[in-house]
């Protein structure tokens, strides 16, 4: 079982729709982190969320961390076809320096 | 500034084989972490090294190894190469325990 749940796992749609993917989890976290990755390259950071109800948004995009600190969302709105890729959640542990588990992803395709 | 850069881009190699994938952190960045990514799923942390010490390890078997240089950057090996080790294998670097940055990555098959 895997620490972070990501539904759905594959997500095709045509642009101007709007979408909501979610993270999952029975644990409580300090922060979570939302990565885009395209193809052929690594993720790179969105957006870190760490009090319990939080939103934050950027451009089209809202995040929201659960009042419970266990589940995210993010949502698009009026996607594009640049909103193509791999979302990923990710929480940071630092027991030992800020290893990040990562949830299993996101696979986003947007249509024109 | 450049960002992490990881060689090489695309490596095949055999089962049985050994490799060594490079990465160099940003500049001032003295933490390295290595993640291995197969396709499908989210990356894996496998190790993680600060000023040259490591800091943490993954689930990962011990034909996995790694180390930092004085200059900051880092080497990823795998020996006795097997068919499940093909994957993206990810590097970032980071500041302490701020945000990480990923480079590019390195795509290893293994035949």
């Amino acid at each position: 079982t895997q620490l972070l749940e990501q539904s759905p796992q594959f997500l095709s749609i045509q642009e101007g729709e709007n979408l909501t993917v979610y993270c999952n989890s029975s644990s409580v976290f300090s922060s979570l982190q939302w990565y885009r990755q395209e193809p052929g390259e690594g993720p790179v950071l969105l957006v870190t969320v760490v009090t319990g109800g939080e939103v934050k948004k950027l451009k089209r995009l809202t995040f929201q961390f659960g009042d419970a600190r266990k589940d995210s969302s993010l949502h698009i709105t009026a996607a594009q076809p640049g909103d193509t890729g791999l979302y990923l959640c990710a929480v940071p542990s630092y027991n030992a320096g800020n290893m990040l588990t990562f949830g299993g992803g996101t696979r986003l395709m947007v249509k024109p | 500034d450049a960002g992490v850069t990881q060689s090489p881009t695309h490596l095949i190699k055999t089962r049985g084989q050994h490799v060594t994938l490079r990465c160099s952190p940003i500049s001032g960045h003295k933490s390295v972490s290595w993640y291995q990514q197969v396709l499908g799923q989210g990356p894996q942390f496998i190790f993680q090294y600060y000023e040259k010490e490591e800091r943490g390890r993954g689930n990962f078997p011990d034909r996995f190894s790694a180390r930092q240089f004085p200059n900051y950057s880092s080497e990823l090996n795998v020996n006795a190469l097997l068919l499940g080790d093909s994957a993206l294998y990810l590097c970032a670097s980071s500041s302490s325990l701020e945000t990480q940055y990923f480079g590019p990555g390195t795509r290893l098959l293994v035949l």
